[in-house]
């Protein structure tokens, strides 16, 4: 464990609101991730970024949005403009974002809309 | 597109009983699989991947490109495999030639004492 980390564990939003989600990694890493988990879908890939002040949409975008200021740093933000946000979230990270890559992964935020 | 398809989502085997979790692909080039775990209150983290040809915690997988499969197999099941388990697979990205990955639905393995 360690290396890369997400905060805060749980999260409670109010209909309407937009929250964002933290993920830190000192692996001087080039690439991050960031996923949803839902129960049988697997992990669905929301946004990546390869390098410093670049990011691209993934699978599931709508909704979601990111920075990639610094390379330690890969926040996310879910709009009020997702319909269906309540779900696990992963940040990962990997050197490069090439072929064959090994992901590092964060234990995750839990978020919940009320 | 390329994809990867996990058809079983849950296994359920006894310790000591032979385990074999199905990964199906579809990729028109030379593949790079992985199988990622997620135990219990854990981190999702890599297990194995093809290139590697290795064995981890007992766990073997062998890429079939006749039958675009990258089956994760263990001979003898132990309850502390008990876990997500996920095939992973990095498609090549439109732009650039990077790589991002593609991840199965996954297969819940339960593995009773």
């Amino acid at each position: 464990d360690g290396g890369i980390t997400q905060s805060p564990k749980y999260l409670f939003r109010k209909e309407g609101q937009n929250v964002t989600l933290s993920c830190e990694q000192n692996l001087n890493h080039d690439a991050m991730y960031w996923y949803r988990q839902d129960p049988g879908q697997g992990l669905r890939l929301i946004y990546y970024s390869q390098i410093v002040n670049d990011f691209q949409k993934g699978d599931i975008a709508e909704g979601y949005s990111v920075s990639r200021e610094k390379k330690e740093s890969f926040p996310l933000t879910v709009t009020s403009a997702q319909k269906n946000p309540t779900a696990f979230y992963l940040c990962a990270s990997s050197i490069a974002g090439v072929k064959g890559d090994t992901q590092y992964f964060g234990p995750g935020t839990r978020l919940t809309v009320l | 597109a390329q994809r990867v398809t996990q058809p079983e989502k849950l296994l359920s085997v006894f310790k000591g009983a032979p385990v074999e979790l199905k990964c199906n692909y579809s990729y028109s080039g030379s593949p790079e699989l992985f199988w990622y775990v997620q135990y219990s209150r854990q981190r999702l983290q890599l297990l194995l991947r093809h290139i590697s040809r290795e064995s981890i915690k007992g766990f073997t997988a062998d890429l079939n490109k006749g039958e675009t499969s990258f089956h994760l197999k263990k001979p003898f099941a132990q309850e502390e495999d008990s876990a997500m388990y996920y095939c992973a697979f990095p498609p090549p990205h439109a732009s650039g030639g990077s790589y991002i990955p593609t991840f199965g639905r996954g297969t819940s393995l339960i593995v009773h004492p």
